[in-house]
């Protein structure tokens, strides 16, 4: 069935350095990939996202790499801060018959100060 | 505000009762789901809806049932909760659209099962 792969499962670096996940999908119908924050305690928020006609995409210090072609998509984090230590998830999106979105299992980014 | 919201928060209930987790968005979204998820781990999604009496259920396994009777609300129910439930509960809704397909999620329900 439909999967999305996603590394690592934690990541930790000294602050100001950048952090780059990556995640693998299955189903090439796929056409839309958001990527999600969850700080600790909190609900997973929107930050980026990216559309299959789209090869990269960025956000001030974010931004989202997309190749369709390997089925791979990647989050970009520059000059890491503490405050972007939290779980991260990607997922990809069909958008045919309603839609369905599948999840990564998530990425723990701790940044050290 | 234009958001989602879950009741309760936190919730520590006894094994064998009945309990619904509460879900409202004000979003005018026609999609909203249910996810499980043990903090800071994986979601799995347990039911979904794409509109007014659509329901159906999702990836994992789950003695919960679920109803869509109004676009705003999507309660989840569990008849008989064991401790095995215990877990934190997200809701979420979105919109398809060609702009965004992304979702809001609730603050989650945090369930206790003793």
């Amino acid at each position: 069935g439909e999967n999305v792969e996603q590394h690592p499962s934690t990541l930790s670096v000294q602050e100001g350095d950048s952090a780059v996940i990556k995640c693998t999908y299955s189903d090439s119908a796929s056409n839309y990939f958001p990527w999600y924050k969850q700080e600790l305690g909190k609900r997973p928020q929107l930050i980026i996202d990216i559309r299959s006609n789209v090869g990269e995409k960025k956000d001030q210090r974010i931004a989202v790499t997309l190749n369709k072609t390997a089925k791979h998509f990647s989050l970009h984090i520059t000059e890491t801060q503490p405050e972007d230590s939290a779980v991260y998830f990607c997922a990809a999106s069909i958008s045919t018959g309603g839609f369905k979105t599948i999840f990564g299992a998530g990425t723990r980014l701790f940044v050290k100060a | 505000e234009a958001d989602i919201y879950q009741t309760p928060r936190y919730l520590v209930i006894g094994t064998g009762k009945k309990i619904t987790l509460e879900c409202s968005q004000t979003m005018g979204h026609d999609k909203m789901y249910w996810y499980q998820q043990d903090p800071g781990m994986e979601l799995h999604l347990i039911h979904y809806s794409y509109g007014v009496n659509s329901t159906e259920k999702g990836d994992l396994s789950s003695e919960s049932t679920v109803s869509r009777i109004r676009t705003e609300h999507f309660p989840l129910t569990l008849e008989s909760a064991r401790p095995s439930h215990t877990s934190q509960y997200l809701c979420a809704s979105s919109v398809a659209s060609a702009a965004n397909y992304g979702y809001t999620f609730g603050s989650g329900t945090r369930l206790t099962v003793v």
